[in-house]
């Protein structure tokens, strides 16, 4: 069973696009992450989430605690934002992190 | 610069041999977590770190262990290699269980043969 369901596996945008990129889950948690993780390998985390909103810079992150759901948001896409990005939850009962399988993003120029 | 570093980078080991991944970090995060990642799956936890001292199982924790002697230092052995081994691994650190200032590792890339 998947606890992290993502959503589209792959997008294709031109530069300039607005991208929504879905993220669902089956657990309880008490926080979730999106992460990015580039062509490189390394990964990093963009935001860390409870409750609400959050915007760094062209990224928006925001959660729906009832309906367990989660979205990243890129305005103004550009061809750097190409990369995998993975929503990760950390459950409430233990020491777990849940990740999905990952959304690979290519911005065309 | 801060963050949590892995060594080796790459490693190619033969069927039964044994090796330890390093991973050291600097912001005195109290969380140490070990991950694997492999295709078309999503990272999964191998072992884990509360604290100096603490060790538990994650969710694919056979085949592996972890030591924690040191709180900067998180410590994942492979005491004989099988093929199935075969996987990007992740460090991790984090301030708090809910994962305040969460960092990375740059990964390992470990072949077995």
């Amino acid at each position: 069973k998947n606890e992290v369901e993502q959503s589209p596996q792959n997008l294709t945008a031109q530069e300039g696009e607005f991208i929504t990129i879905n993220c669902s889950y089956s657990v309880g948690i008490s926080a979730l992450h999106w992460l990015q993780q580039h062509p490189g390998g390394g990964i990093v985390s963009l935001f860390m989430l409870s409750s609400g909103k959050k915007k760094h810079g062209r990224l928006i992150a925001t959660i729906n605690i009832q309906e367990k759901h989660s979205s990243l948001h890129i305005t103004a896409s550009h061809p750097r934002d190409s990369a995998v990005y993975i929503c990760a939850v950390r459950s409430e009962v233990g020491n777990q992190f849940y990740f999905g399988t990952g959304t690979s993003l290519t911005v065309i120029p | 610069n801060a963050g949590v570093t892995q060594t080796p980078k790459f490693r190619v080991l033969k069927t039964g041999q044994s090796m330890t991944l390093l991973c050291a970090q600097d912001m005195n995060h109290e969380y140490m977590y070990w991950y694997r990642q492999d295709p078309g799956m999503g990272l999964r936890l191998i072992h884990y770190s509360v604290g100096e001292g603490t060790t538990a199982k994650g969710e694919v924790p056979d085949g592996y262990n972890v030591s924690r002697l040191k709180k900067q230092n998180f410590l994942l052995g492979l005491e004989s290699a099988a093929p199935s081994q075969t996987s990007v691994y992740f460090c991790a650190s984090s301030y708090s269980a809910g994962g305040v200032g969460y960092t990375f590792g740059s990964g390992t890339r470990l072949t077995v043969v």
